[in-house]
This record gives structure tokens, sequence and C-alpha cells, in this order.
């Protein structure tokens, strides 16, 4: 398995262009979410998804755009870079899986992360 | 006041040293999990736990539900156990959620 794949691991943007993270796990996990870690500080959640077709809200949604039209993809938007979009942006996924009954959890599985600098 | 709260925020060992680093929630959760970020990081899964206790080499976590407590053990603690641990609950009423602690920078000096 190769777990989540997270692309690109470095990016350099100007202020106001787009870009798309792209995040692919292959482990059937119905649960995926995007965070940014800025320099020294912890991990904060944009936006999340239960399932295909569902996205939510996390603490920092703002600048970003999600869609989950399969089970396996979770790509990251940015419509609009700014300088406060610096950070590096992680990929994770977590069960339970999709279509099995038994609703326990799995561990978490993070990308390697995305180093995102805009100028 | 954060959902999980780590402590201590830094921490540095000498090499051979037992360590505990300690993790309290506020929220209902349905599982605890402990992370390791290395320099240049990456982040890996150390544990997922709902209860009890769990060993994994020299790494060791527990957790109390009434208490909302976890704690992460390291014994004999070796340099490259350099790393931020990361203490995350996956919270019963967001559908698994995950919400992070702020980390504890772990420093292991030979």
């Amino acid at each position: 398995n190769a777990g989540v794949t997270q692309t690109p691991k470095f990016r350099i943007l100007k202020i106001g262009q787009s870009m798309t993270l792209q995040c692919t796990q292959d482990m059937n996990h119905n649960y995926m979410y995007w965070y940014r870690q800025d320099p020294g500080m912890g991990l904060k959640l944009i936006y999340y998804s239960v399932g295909a077709g569902i996205t939510d809200k996390g603490e920092v949604p703002n600048g970003y755009n999600v869609s989950r039209s399969t089970t396996e993809d979770f790509p990251l938007r940015l419509e609009l870079a700014a300088p406060s979009q610096t950070s590096v942006y992680f990929c994770a996924s977590s069960g339970p899986t999709q279509g099995v009954l038994d609703i326990s959890e799995t561990e978490a599985f993070f990308g390697q992360g995305t180093r995102l600098t805009v100028v | 006041k954060n959902e999980v709260e780590q402590s201590p925020q830094n921490l540095t060992a000498q090499e051979g040293e037992f360590i505990t680093i300690n993790c309290s929630y506020s929220v209902g959760i349905s599982a605890l999990h402990w992370l390791q970020q290395h320099p240049g990081g990456g982040i890996v899964s150390l544990f997922m736990l709902s209860s009890g206790k769990k060993k994994h080499g020299r790494l060791i976590a527990t957790i109390n539900i009434q208490e909302k407590h976890s704690s992460l053990h390291i014994t004999a603690s070796h340099p490259r156990d350099s790393a931020v641990y990361i203490c995350a609950v996956s919270e019963e009423t967001s559908g698994s959620r995950l919400t992070f602690g702020e980390g504890t920078q772990l420093t292991v000096n030979p």
C-alpha cells in the first residue's frame, strides 16, 4: 500500500496565483483531512471530509476550497494565494473504511507534506 | 482553553532517561492518537488507543478515560527519539474528526 500520497512537496507561488494540492489514499478510508502547520506551531484543520461527496470546514478554511468526488481523492484548492498562506500543508486519512460494517477507528495516516511559499 | 492540552511544551533529556509526555482533553472521544513528527516534517502514527495501555518497543502509551488523560512514555531514551510528539483525539460528536494538541518538542542529548 502506498498510504497517503500528497503532491507537490514544494511550491513557490506569487500573490494572486492559484494552485491545487493533490491528496490520494489507497486504504479505503472514509475520513480525509487537510491541515496547515505554521513555523513552530501545531496543526490546524482547514477542511475535512467524512466520505465521498461530503466536506466540512475546519478551524481555518478561509482562502481554501476542497472537493471529495471519490473516496480516494481529496484535493485542496487555493484560488488567490496570499502571503498568509505560506505554510506546510498536510493531508491525512483515517478509518473507518468504506463499506465495512464495523465502525471501529483506525490510525491516522499522513502525507509527506507540502511546503508552500507565497511571495 | 484548547480542547487538547499537552505538557510539557519543550523537554530536554539526557540519553537513557525515562521520558513522560502528558495529554489532557476536555471532550468526549472515541480514540486518542499519539503521533511523531521528525525534523523535515513527516508525521507518523505511534499509537491509537481508546482504553488501557499499549506498548511498542521502548514506547508505552496509557489512557485514563475517566480522568481524560493520556501519557506517552519513552524508556531508555536515545537521540534519535528527538522529535515533536503530538497528541490528537477523535471527537465523538464530530464524526471522529481529529483535534490536535500543540505538540511537545523533545530533544535527547547524547
